[in-house]
């Protein structure tokens, strides 16, 4: 268990519709990473955020955007989803925000668009 | 931009084997590099990592990755492996500086035979 923790498990939606991903980092982490992983792209960086504020965006759509609350907790929203945006989402936290950080991840949330 | 290649996407050994899993990368500059393991329904976790000093770098687990600046590549290595460790195993990389963006491989996947 590293201490990252992610709900829901499983998700499973229409076309069109949006969701929700929540993530929880390990007590005392400030940074908060969020990756898709699908069987054709591998996983993939989406955003950073790092005590509230974005750090860094790697290639994430536009109908998606993420936040970072005060409790440190994040959300990634998904909108007007496509069957392409099926995958794997994880989450990972760090300390702090540099690159010697050892990230730890979650156990993903599993996304179907049906 | 960075990349990574993981150039065996799945691999089959018998315990005791040797294991050799390849990983290249292209970035102009300076890099950390990274080797995180998945086990069948679990999370991603660091095996090790790279950001500088000695090129060969041993982790857990009896692994081992060595950074070959003019080869560009960052190869896993273990003498022998175990049934315990099937995983998909991924190789990722970090521009040295700034903000955390990693960009990781597709991933090898790794079973072994007892």
């Amino acid at each position: 268990d590293s201490g990252v923790t992610q709900t829901p498990k499983h998700l499973i939606t229409a076309t069109g519709q949006r969701v929700t991903l929540r993530c929880s980092p390990r007590s005392g982490d400030l940074s908060v990473y969020w990756y898709q992983q699908s069987l054709d792209q591998g996983l993939q960086f989406l955003i950073h955020y790092y005590n509230g504020e974005e750090r860094a965006k790697g290639n994430i759509l536009e109908r998606f955007s993420a936040q970072q609350f005060p409790d440190l907790h994040s959300e990634l929203n998904l909108s007007s989803l496509e069957l392409g945006d099926s995958a794997l989402y994880f989450c990972a936290s760090s300390v702090e925000q540099g690159v010697a950080d050892t990230q730890y991840f979650g156990p993903g949330t599993r996304l179907t668009v049906l | 931009a960075q990349s990574v290649s993981q150039h065996n996407h799945h691999v089959i050994l018998s315990e005791a084997a040797s294991l050799e899993l390849g990983c290249n990368y292209s970035y102009g500059g300076t890099v950390n590099l990274f080797w995180y393991v998945q086990y069948p329904g679990q999370h991603l976790q660091l095996l090790l990592k790279y950001f500088s000093g000695d090129p060969l770098v041993k982790g857990i687990k009896g692994f081992e990755a060595e950074f070959i600046k003019s080869k560009f590549s960052f190869n896993l290595r273990k003498p022998s492996v175990q049934w315990s460790d099937t995983a998909e195993y991924f190789c990722a990389v970090n521009a040295s500086g700034g903000y955390q963006k990693v960009t990781f491989g597709i991933g090898t996947k790794l079973q072994v035979i007892p």
